[in-house]
């Protein structure tokens, strides 16, 4: 069926090193992605979105690239800090149905 | 703090006891959603409320009761749960129509433990 996955359950990384975080889907009528960091105790936030028109999106610190022909979506961190350690979550929308993946767990390592 | 406010955030309860979960939102959104989240799995969507409309239930237990009475509130009403059925309940509100795109804003959830 469709289904939005990870590849990676988790992931450590070392303080000021960058991090990828990498999420395929199946639906090609997906038209809009989101990444969401949901640290503990707290509810999945909003970091960045990308439309299915863009293949990149920068943010402060975050990038988003997306590659609709093997149907990818990757989250860059740069200088990855203490505080980026959460679980990140990738998300697809299809005729404002929500579809989210499992998420990747993030240790960052000082 | 995100727009969206749920209350409590922990709660514990016995398996015959009835509880209710509420979810406020002030951004204007006009749809509201409940998810259900456990260890290690996806979110798992329980109900959407769009318009103060319900537009899906996913086969969630009866045990289950959401009410939205305005576009602003969301309650899920628990009776006679079960221990399984311990979670983090969020609450989600997003705006959807008018050929915008928009992502969900969720609560902080509510811890619940069932004994």
């Amino acid at each position: 069926g469709e289904s939005v996955g990870l590849h990676l359950p988790t992931l450590s990384v070392q303080e000021g090193d960058n991090s990828i975080i990498n999420c395929a889907y199946s639906n090609s009528a997906s038209d809009y992605f989101i990444w969401y960091k949901q640290e503990s105790g707290k509810g999945p936030q909003f970091i960045i979105d990308i439309r299915s028109n863009m293949d990149k999106r920068q943010g402060q610190r975050v990038t988003v690239l997306l590659n609709k022909t093997v149907k990818h979506l990757s989250l860059q961190i740069a200088a990855t800090q203490p505080g980026d350690s959460a679980v990140y979550f990738c998300a697809e929308n299809m005729y404002d149905k929500v579809i989210f993946g499992p998420g990747t767990s993030l240790s960052v390592i000082p | 703090e995100t727009g969206v406010t749920q209350t409590p955030r922990h709660l514990v309860m016995g398996m015959t006891n009835k509880k209710s979960l509420k979810c406020e939102q002030h951004l204007g959104h006009n749809a509201m959603y409940w998810y259900k989240q456990s260890a290690k799995k996806p979110l798992e969507l329980m109900f959407v409320y769009s318009l103060e409309e319900r537009v899906e239930n996913n086969s969630v237990p009866s045990r289950f009761s959401p009410e939205c009475p305005n576009s602003s509130h969301l309650f899920l009403h628990l009776h006679t749960l079960q221990p399984e059925d311990s979670a983090l309940y969020l609450c989600a509100s997003s705006q959807v129509g008018g050929g915008d795109l928009y992502g969900y804003t969720f609560g902080s959830g509510t811890r619940l433990t069932v004994v």
